[in-house]
């Protein structure tokens, strides 16, 4: 049980145009998801807090227009990087909170988007 | 805010070696403690976890971990390793926010330790 998708894992766009990433959580219900950014031989860094039905909660210094978030249901979560540009380049990682599991996090696998 | 810091990079074993990596963290109120695990070419998964009781946690493939209050630690040991431990090692903390109904926020992540163990 506990388990947590991506879609898509890897994804290859041009510079301004806009990619959709999912996250869902397969067999539990999540309240909040967090979205990550992980830079190659580095740290996951925590981009946002992700909480259905409302706003989410970003990070400093995560531009809140350009890494867009939305959180429709207790199973899945959006990240949208708008007008991407090759800086954006980087391996996002979601991870859903299983509240009724002491509110552990559990993983997606991760999507590498690459911007040309 | 906090941090997480660990101190070990790269380490480099030999199979049977024991393991001990690193772990501090900076917050001065009450926080959960993880270990983490990023096997080459797959997503994270959790060794271990402490939230509250007995220091000593216990987790998968024969880990553990001891936290330490008092030096804000969260070392991971295990005392034999194997080939297959080969991987990235990540510590992370997330802080309980007892005026916000109890809820605790995302992870921060140490640097991660990438474990080499040699046949």
């Amino acid at each position: 049980g506990a388990v947590v998708s991506q879609h898509p894992s890897w994804v290859i766009c041009k510079s301004g145009t806009s990619v959709k990433i999912e996250c869902r959580s397969l067999d539990f219900q999540a309240t909040t998801m967090f979205w990550y950014r992980q830079f190659p031989k580095q740290s996951l860094m925590l981009m946002a807090t992700s909480n259905e039905g409302s706003k989410a909660t970003y990070e400093q210094g995560v531009e809140k227009d350009k890494f867009l978030i939305n959180h429709a249901s207790l199973t899945l979560s959006t990240l949208t990087v708008t007008s991407a540009h090759p800086e954006d380049s980087s391996f996002y990682i979601c991870s859903a909170r299983f509240e009724t599991k002491a509110d552990t996090q559990y993983f997606g696998p991760g999507t590498r988007l690459t911007v040309l | 805010a906090q941090s997480v810091s660990q101190h070990n990079h790269h380490v480099i074993l030999s199979e049977a070696a024991s393991l001990e990596l690193g772990c501090n963290y900076s917050y001065g109120g009450t926080v959960n403690l993880f270990w983490y695990v990023q096997y080459p070419g797959q997503h994270l998964q959790l060794l271990l976890k402490y939230f509250s009781g007995d220091p000593l946690v216990k987790g998968i493939k024969g880990f553990e971990a001891e936290f330490i209050k008092s030096k804000f630690s969260f070392n991971l040991r295990k005392p034999s390793v194997q080939w297959s431990d080969t991987a990235e090692y990540f510590c992370a903390v997330n802080c309980i926010h007892m005026y916000s109904g109890g809820g605790a926020d995302g992870l921060t992540f140490g640097k991660g330790t990438h474990l080499i163990i040699q046949p």
